[in-house]
């Protein structure tokens, strides 16, 4: 199985909207509703921010939101602030009792 | 609360076996519904998924990395463990365990240990 394909960094201003992508294939991201979304500050563990495709666990702030559209799925933070500026990764599940992450995205808030 | 904590060798000599584990408290490991995960991540990279052990202690593995991993358990401990053969500095990592849902709670990984920084070297 191969990685999930994210691009390496994202930016925004404050209060802006910013859109993270993440691309996989027919028999992982678009094959199933079990994509994640992580947020790990570094030197932490990370932490789930998004669940199957959508759902928010709670206490994450409604600005995280998730989708998927065919083989990519999205992560979009609204209403950017200063405490956003983390590394972000996808997960899905793989079928066949597999999981995989994607490489992961550093956003940077500017 | 659900906590996870990792323990065991920080410094592993090549060829040699890495070990470790991860003890679980504020719920059952034998809990239905949920499977524990070791994930790893090389410093300044991206997540690896390892593999997980089902509530019922059936196990899954990444195919990349199959023929040199085992995942087991100790339910009176509640904890369960790593063993990583033959490791080449390849393997330097930090190492998180995480409890992990399954069909029925999403397949994501909702609790995660602090990690342990595992050094291959001799």
């Amino acid at each position: 199985q191969s990685a999930l394909t994210q691009p390496p960094s994202a930016s925004g201003s404050p209060g802006q909207s910013v859109t993270i992508s993440c691309t996989g294939t027919s028999s992982d991201v678009g094959g199933y509703d079990y994509v994640s979304w992580y947020q790990q500050h570094p030197g932490k563990a990370p932490k789930l921010i998004i669940y199957e495709v959508s759902k928010r666990p709670s206490g994450v702030p409604d600005r995280f939101s998730g989708s998927k559209s065919g083989n990519t799925a999205s992560l979009t933070v609204s209403g950017l602030q200063a405490e956003d500026e983390d590394d972000y990764y996808c997960s899905s599940y793989a079928g066949s009792n597999n999981l995989v992450f994607g490489g992961g995205t550093k956003l940077t808030v500017l | 609360q659900l906590q996870l904590q990792e323990s065991g060798s920080g410094l592993v000599k090549p060829s040699q076996t890495l070990s470790l584990n991860c003890a679980v408290s504020g719920g059952s490991i034998s809990s239905g519904g949920y499977s524990w995960s070791w994930i790893r991540q090389p410093p300044g990279k991206g997540l690896e998924w390892i593999g997980y052990m089902y509530h019922s202690g059936s196990t899954h593995y990444n195919p990349s990395l199959k023929s040199r991993v085992t995942i087991s358990v100790d339910r009176s401990k509640n904890q369960f463990s790593l063993k990583l053969t033959s490791v080449t500095a390849a393997d330097t990592a930090v190492y998180y365990c995480a409890r992990t849902g399954d069909f029925w709670t999403g397949y994501c990984f909702d609790y995660w240990g602090q990690g342990t920084l595992v050094t291959v070297s001799s």
